[in-house]
């Protein structure tokens, strides 16, 4: 069974926080993405990588950087956590057909 | 960039009842999925359907590429089946295929 998983359901942190969000997939897929998801927005892509140590910016990049080192492990990083990045981010991967996405995890910054 | 249509934006049927979702697509893409989002935030991939026709279960789907436009069918409607159900088209740039999503037609399922 395909399994994409996420370090946490949810997060609170402090305006100004470095945060780390990881994913994990264990389908060998080489493609994986960090979306975020806000109410009458739908899904944005923040950016994604095809590859080990590769990564392209989405749609969305400013305040966040992402790291590949290992094929399996996709990490998001919010440099200093600001109010606007409240949101709910979702880790997806595919391996050149269908994506699949871990559970989420909703973050708060207060 | 391409713009992903879906229709209607709400929708509340009777547990029992059919349905129709609509994606509109403006541009021509190498392939088509449809995801639908649980009151909990799981996305769960429902179809990877580039063109024609499949079915799982109560569901079905129909992509007709050259016409820009799937079709996600719901019959005998389930309270489970409430949601987000969004559609998104894949494009390949180069180096990855990426999605762009539809804005979601949100069901709910009453008894």
């Amino acid at each position: 069974d395909v399994k994409v998983t996420q370090s946490s359901r949810y997060l609170v942190k402090r305006t100004g926080e470095k945060v780390f969000l990881e994913c994990v997939q264990d389908m060998d897929h080489e493609n994986m993405f960090w979306y975020r998801q806000d109410p009458g927005l739908g899904l944005r892509l923040i950016y994604f990588s095809y590859d080990v140590k590769m990564k392209e910016k989405g749609d969305i990049p400013e305040g966040y950087s992402v790291s590949r080192e290992k094929k399996e492990r996709f990490s998001l990083i919010l440099e200093s956590a600001s109010t606007n990045q409240t949101s709910m981010y979702l880790c997806a991967s595919n391996g050149g057909r269908e994506q699949y996405f871990g559970p989420g995890t909703r973050l708060t910054v207060t | 960039g391409i713009q992903v249509e879906q229709s209607p934006p709400d929708l509340i049927l009777q547990e029992g009842a059919n349905s129709t979702l609509r994606c509109n697509f403006s541009d021509s893409v190498n392939n088509l999925q449809w995801f639908h989002q649980n009151p909990w935030g799981q996305l769960i991939n429902l179809f990877y359907i580039p063109s024609g026709t499949k079915q799982n279960g109560r569901l079905s789907a129909t992509t007709v590429a050259t016409e820009r436009y799937s079709l996600l069918y719901i019959s005998s409607s389930q309270t489970t089946d409430s949601g987000v159900y969004f559609c998104a088209v894949e494009l390949t740039t180069g180096t990855a295929s990426k999605l762009t999503f539809g804005t979601g037609t949100r069901l709910q399922v009453t008894l």
